[in-house]
């Protein structure tokens, strides 16, 4: 299994900041990486897809990059409701496996 | 609109089986793979696999190989998981998602709770 180590779990910003995550795969996966916000208590949301693309709807303060093995998730302007875990997802490979998470507090 | 509409919660014992639905509308059901994901309580997530509904073609994660069957009713627009053998540590809300290499709508999730 492509094992995709993401870090920090948990992080802790303040308003107007800008916050980065990183995920790292366990061998190359080219670009094939989506991202993925989860509130308390709901489903997951795309938010980015093939590293970089932004999901429909999805405010511009998100984005992401990256490539082979290192990929970033980044939020320009940290919002309140922001406040969330994140994960990122490879499908490189089958089975398709997400990162650990990160926990964002405000 | 895409909406995935899922089963209501259960409760079962260790060594039972369990078959969540996942009822989807808005787009044309046959042409878009349907995943299942799990989720244990402050746990990450986790794939189990995905049906294409045209074809009824199957993709399990290994470690559920053998224990989790995906199948789908054409007529109805739903997708169903069943696992079975159930352990405590079975006990997660079950999603299923939309897509193919991505999952862009999400059902709300099934909670199954596995105990004695």
């Amino acid at each position: 299994d492509i094992q995709m180590t993401q870090s920090p779990s948990s992080l802790s910003a303040s308003v107007g900041d800008k916050v980065t995550i990183t995920c790292q795969a366990s061998q190359d996966i080219t670009n094939y990486v989506n991202w993925y916000q989860q509130r308390p208590g709901k489903a997951p949301k795309l938010l980015i897809y093939q590293t970089s693309n932004l999901e429909k709807g999805v405010p511009s303060r998100f984005s992401g990059s990256g490539s082979r093995t290192d990929f970033t998730f980044t939020i320009s302007s940290l919002q309140p409701e922001d406040i969330a875990t994140y994960y990122c997802q490879q499908y490189d490979d089958f089975p398709l496996t997400f990162g650990g998470g990160t926990r964002l507090e405000i | 609109q895409v909406q995935l509409v899922q089963s209501g919660a259960e409760m079962k014992k260790p060594g039972a089986s369990v078959k969540v639905s996942c009822r989807t509308s808005g787009y044309p059901f046959g042409a878009f793979y349907v995943h299942w994901v799990r989720q244990a309580p402050g746990q990450g997530l986790e794939w189990l696999g995905r049906i294409l509904p045209d074809s009824a073609g199957t993709a399990y994660s290994p470690k559920f190989q053998g224990r989790v069957t995906i199948t789908r009713d054409m007529s109805i627009g739903t997708v169903y998981m069943e696992l079975s053998s159930l352990r405590p540590d079975d006990t997660a809300v079950y999603y299923c998602a939309r897509g193919d290499s991505l999952f862009d709508f999400w059902g709300q999730g099934t909670l199954v709770a596995v105990s004695s």
